[in-house]
C-alpha cells in the first residue's frame, strides 16, 4: 500500500461533459503520474508532475490536462470527454528513497457514453 | 524511442510448476531500470521485481527471479512453484530518464498468466 487513493473509483459520463479525476497521496512524494490502460496497449503515460505546479506531457496527452496545486493532489481533467477516453486510469507516485520505483493507486474506471 | 515487447499474450502453467515470461526492449541508453508488475483481477498494479541495468546479478524476490541479458536486451521473469494466486496479467516496464529529474515508464502490452490446479 503506497498511500495512494483515487476518486472516483467508477464514473459514467456522457460525451462532451467535463470530467476530473483526483489522485491523493499521503507520503509527500514529489513525482506523480497519470496513466491510462486499454486492452492491447498496456499502460500509457498521459501526464506527470515533478512538483507543485510543475507538470509535463506524456505519450498520450491530447485531450487531457492536469493540475497540481498541492503536493498531495494531482488532478486529471478531460475538458470535453469523448468515447475514446473510456478507459481505466491509474495514478502513480515515485518513491525515490531506497527503491526509486513507481507505485500505483487502485485505478478509476471511466466510461464515456 | 524505447519500446517494450512481450511476445506471449497468454500463458498457462500447472500449479507448483515453473513458468517463464518473456520481455524484450529497445534502447540506446546504457543505464536504466527494468520492472515486472503484476495485475490480478482486482486491477491493482503490484510491483513484482526490478533490475538495475548496471548490475550484473539477476534480481530475485522469493519465488520470482529474472534473467537479464543486457546485450540481447532481454528481461524474462521466472516464477517458480507457481501458485493459484500468481494468476494475473504481468507487465514488463522500462524506465527512462525524461528530464527535470523525472523518469517515465514504458510498458509492454502484458502477458496473461493462468495457473491450472
Amino acid at each position: 500500500d503506497a498511500g495512494i487513493t483515487q476518486s472516483p473509483r467508477h464514473k459514467v459520463t456522457e460525451t462532451g461533459t467535463p470530467v476530473t479525476l483526483r489522485c491523493h497521496q499521503t507520503e509527500n512524494h514529489r513525482y506523480m503520474y497519470w496513466y491510462r490502460q486499454d486492452p492491447g496497449h498496456g499502460l500509457r503515460l498521459i501526464h506527470y508532475s515533478y512538483g507543485v505546479k510543475d507538470t509535463d506531457k506524456g505519450e498520450v496527452s491530447d485531450g487531457y490536462s492536469v493540475s497540481r496545486s498541492k503536493t498531495e493532489d494531482f488532478l486529471l481533467t478531460l475538458e470535453s470527454a469523448t468515447s475514446s477516453q473510456t478507459s481505466v486510469y491509474f495514478c502513480a507516485i515515485r518513491r525515490q528513497v531506497n527503491t526509486d520505483t513507481q507505485y500505483f493507486g487502485p485505478g478509476t474506471r471511466l466510461t464515456v457514453l | 524511442a524505447q519500446t517494450v515487447t512481450q511476445s506471449q499474450p497468454e500463458m498457462s502453467v500447472q500449479e507448483a510448476e515453473t513458468v517463464t515470461l518473456s520481455c524484450t526492449y529497445d534502447t540506446s541508453e546504457s543505464d536504466y531500470y527494468l520492472f515486472w508488475y503484476k495485475q490480478p483481477p482486482s486491477r491493482q498494479m503490484i510491483l513484482v521485481i526490478r533490475q538495475e541495468a548496471y548490475k550484473q546479478q539477476n534480481a530475485t524476490e522469493n519465488r520470482f527471479s529474472v534473467n537479464f541479458q543486457k546485450a540481447a536486451k532481454s528481461f524474462s521473469l521466472k516464477i517458480s512453484d507457481s501458485q493459484l494466486g500468481d494468476a494475473a496479467m504481468y507487465f514488463c516496464a522500462y524506465r527512462r530518464y525524461s528530464g527535470a529529474g523525472s523518469y517515465q515508464l514504458t510498458f509492454g502490452k502484458g502477458t496473461k498468466l493462468s495457473v491450472i490446479p
